[in-house]
């Protein structure tokens, strides 16, 4: 079957524009993660789904990033007044469950460029 | 706080060399840990878990839990080995996990 999707694959905006990023899990899988990763930094968790909740946002760098998801299916993790700190491979994946032992999933990432 | 610290940024070795990437950490409670790869232009795959006890592609991992350590072995490198590795450290009920800054390995042929 499908893996994870992510759209756009790359992403090119101005400072101070919003934009938006898009996850589709796949199918079936009620958990879902959103990561940041920077040149030089290794993978950083924004946010995690179970289901439409979100029980831990502490990754989230500051109240411009928000995220939801419906149907617990597709999320979006939005991105307010785009700073050039935002530049980053935002990568999203999916487990069957939020167990830690259950594989996690990973889609293709979306390349943001801050301008 | 949990954390994970890979000192490699970059390790190179040749064809049929043996190969250790290595990977501390440091979590309070009792940590569950794994490494994923990514190959040039794939996805971040899960590559394995401590807690399968597993060999994948040759790749084996022990977690040692005096020395906080969970180093990826293999005897002899392959040039399709060459990819960057991550170590993660899940923690808690649910899957938080913290991952590392990454090592890019290079085998050289």
């Amino acid at each position: 079957g499908a893996g994870v999707s992510q759209s756009p694959s790359n992403k090119v905006t101005e400072k101070g524009k919003d934009v938006e990023l898009r996850c589709d899990p796949i199918s079936g899988h009620t958990a879902l993660y959103w990561y940041r990763q920077s040149l030089g930094q290794g993978l950083e968790f924004l946010i995690y789904f179970q289901g439409n909740s979100a029980p831990d946002k502490s990754g989230l760098p500051s109240d411009r990033f928000s995220a939801e998801r419906t149907g617990g299916s597709v999320s979006t993790l939005t991105i307010q007044r785009t700073q050039q700190e935002d530049s980053a491979v935002y990568l999203c994946a999916s487990s069957l469950t939020s167990v830690v032992t259950d594989t996690q999933y990973f889609g293709p990432g979306t390349r943001l460029t801050v301008l | 706080a949990q954390r994970v610290t890979q000192p490699e940024k970059l390790l190179s070795v040749f064809k049929g060399a043996p190969v250790e990437l290595k990977c501390n950490y440091s979590y309070s409670g009792s940590p569950e840990l794994f490494w994923y790869v990514q190959y040039s232009r794939q996805r971040l795959q899960l590559l394995l878990r401590h807690i399968s006890r597993e060999s994948i592609k040759g790749f084996t991992a022990d977690l040692n839990k005096g020395e906080t350590s969970f180093h990826l072995k293999k005897p002899f490198a392959q040039e399709e080995d060459s990819a960057m590795y991550y170590c993660a450290l899940g923690s808690g009920g649910y899957q938080k996990v913290t991952f590392g800054t990454g090592t890019k390995l290079q085998v050289i042929p």
